[in-house]
């Protein structure tokens, strides 16, 4: 079945410093990608999306491009705030019509002045 | 912006008590969906629906049942709650899957 794997559960850095965070995926047909980002003690909220092949998608400072050929969406910041302290999601919608997302376990951001 | 609302925001029951958590969205979306969250599992979708009387069964079923009522109310039930069912409860709405989804503010469930 569909899926998604975020390798780090927690990645903490220095406020300045480039942020990358992994996200892998398989899927049968499916190639509509997501990242969401939820602040502590809020709801998650959608950061970007995209489902065009090696097309840079950009919002909030953050950057991420589809790369089918290694179905990978990693997310992206080149210099890192105190405000992106949160827990970022990636997601896949899952293979069939009227079917939903499935969100990977979760990377939490610390990052440190 | 999309508005979801969610009720109770905490809720404490024993093994075996009955539990139903509502959500209400203002925004006639077609979709609405009932996930949980736990450190180290992220989001995991249980129940969602696209439109009033419809039903589709996410990845996490087991134990809850879910119904949409109108447009605007989804709600999840527990009947028989178990400890394993302790978690951040989320319920979110969208017009359509490759939208965004808007979440509600979440219902904290603590199972005894």
């Amino acid at each position: 079945g569909d899926s998604v794997t975020q390798t780090e559960g927690l990645v903490t850095l220095t406020e300045g410093l480039p942020v990358m965070l992994n996200c892998t995926y398989q899927t049968a047909y499916s190639t509509f990608l997501f990242w969401y980002v939820q602040h502590l003690n809020e709801a998650p909220k959608l950061l970007l999306k995209s489902s065009t092949d090696n097309k840079r998608t950009e919002h909030q400072g953050f950057h991420a491009t589809l790369h089918k050929s290694s179905s990978s969406f990693h997310l992206q910041k080149s210099s890192a705030q105190l405000s992106d302290s949160a827990l970022y999601y990636c997601a896949l919608k899952k293979t069939g019509f009227a079917s939903a997302l499935t969100f990977g376990s979760g990377t939490k951001v610390i990052v440190l002045p | 912006e999309a508005a979801v609302t969610q009720s109770p925001r905490n809720k404490v029951t024993v093994t075996g008590g009955n539990v139903t958590l509502s959500c209400r969205q203002t925004n006639s979306h077609n979709y609405m969906y009932w996930y949980r969250q736990d450190t180290g599992h992220g989001l995991r979708l249980i129940h969602y629906s696209y439109g009033a009387g419809n039903l589709q069964i996410g990845d996490v079923p087991d134990g809850y049942k879910a119904t949409r009522t109108t447009q605007e109310d989804f709600f999840l039930l527990l009947e028989l709650a178990s400890p394993s069912q302790t978690s951040l409860y989320f319920c979110a709405s969208s017009a359509g899957v490759l939208y965004e989804q808007y979440f509600g503010p979440g219902t904290r469930l603590t199972v005894l």
